[in-house]
């Protein structure tokens, strides 16, 4: 079983829909949740982290992790044709030496006009 | 301020051969990773360095290597090419290492073809 499994869509959705990208998790250890967007030909941008179980905001996008379920979430709202990526779920967790960061596989998204 | 820079951006190589790939960390960044991207499992850690050292090593046969140099630009290198080793090869810096912070900078990757 993989640590961090995501659901590699696609996804397709028309403009100004909500989006629900969700990923799972197996490790209980880890701590920080992030989510990435990659472009075509692009290395990933951070978009969000988070520490914690809640949720957390920034403009149209909503963090939101549930450590009881291994379960974490990212929502669009107001999906722009500009949001067609690849949405990556990571997780770190501690080691000796520094954190270890796993990626789901990420989910494409296309946002049509 | 500059991104994170990745030479080449494309590489073809042929079985067995051997093949270094560049990454230049943003100016002040003093630690780097490498990933490993492929559609089937996505993003792989391959190692960390800080400081010239390797602080992490992701769970990659002995053929991958890397190094950091004193102004913080990294090398990692891949001997005896396989096939499977077709992929996305990622860097990504960040100011100080993880767990101070988790917000890293990644390049636009070296896709590596290997014939």
């Amino acid at each position: 079983q993989k640590e961090v499994e995501q659901d590699p869509g696609p996804l397709s959705v028309p403009e100004g829909a909500i989006v629900s990208l969700n990923c799972t998790y197996s490790n209980s250890a880890f701590q920080y949740f992030m989510w990435y967007r990659q472009y075509s030909r692009k290395g990933p941008e951070l978009l969000m982290y988070t520490y914690s179980s809640g949720n957390k905001e920034d403009g149209r996008f909503t963090a939101q992790v549930d450590k009881s379920s291994k379960y974490i979430s990212l929502f669009i709202r107001d999906s722009q044709p500009s949001d067609s990526a690849t949405y990556l779920c990571a997780m770190s967790a501690p080691s000796e030496t520094g954190n270890q960061f796993y990626f789901g596989t990420g989910t494409s998204l296309t946002v049509i006009p | 301020k500059a991104g994170v820079t990745q030479t080449p951006r494309y590489l073809i190589k042929t079985r067995g051969q051997q093949v270094t790939l560049s990454c230049s960390p943003i100016s002040g960044h003093r630690s780097v990773s490498w990933y490993q991207q492929t559609p089937g499992q996505g993003l792989q850690f391959l190692f960390e360095y800080f400081s010239e050292t390797q602080r992490n090593k992701g769970n990659f046969p002995g053929r991958f290597s890397g190094r950091q140099f004193s102004n913080s630009r990294s090398e990692m290198n891949v001997s005896t090419l396989e096939l499977g080793d077709s992929a996305l090869y990622l860097c990504a810096s960040s100011l100080v290492p993880p767990p101070a912070t988790n917000e890293q900078f990644f390049g636009p990757g070296t896709r590596l073809t290997v014939l």
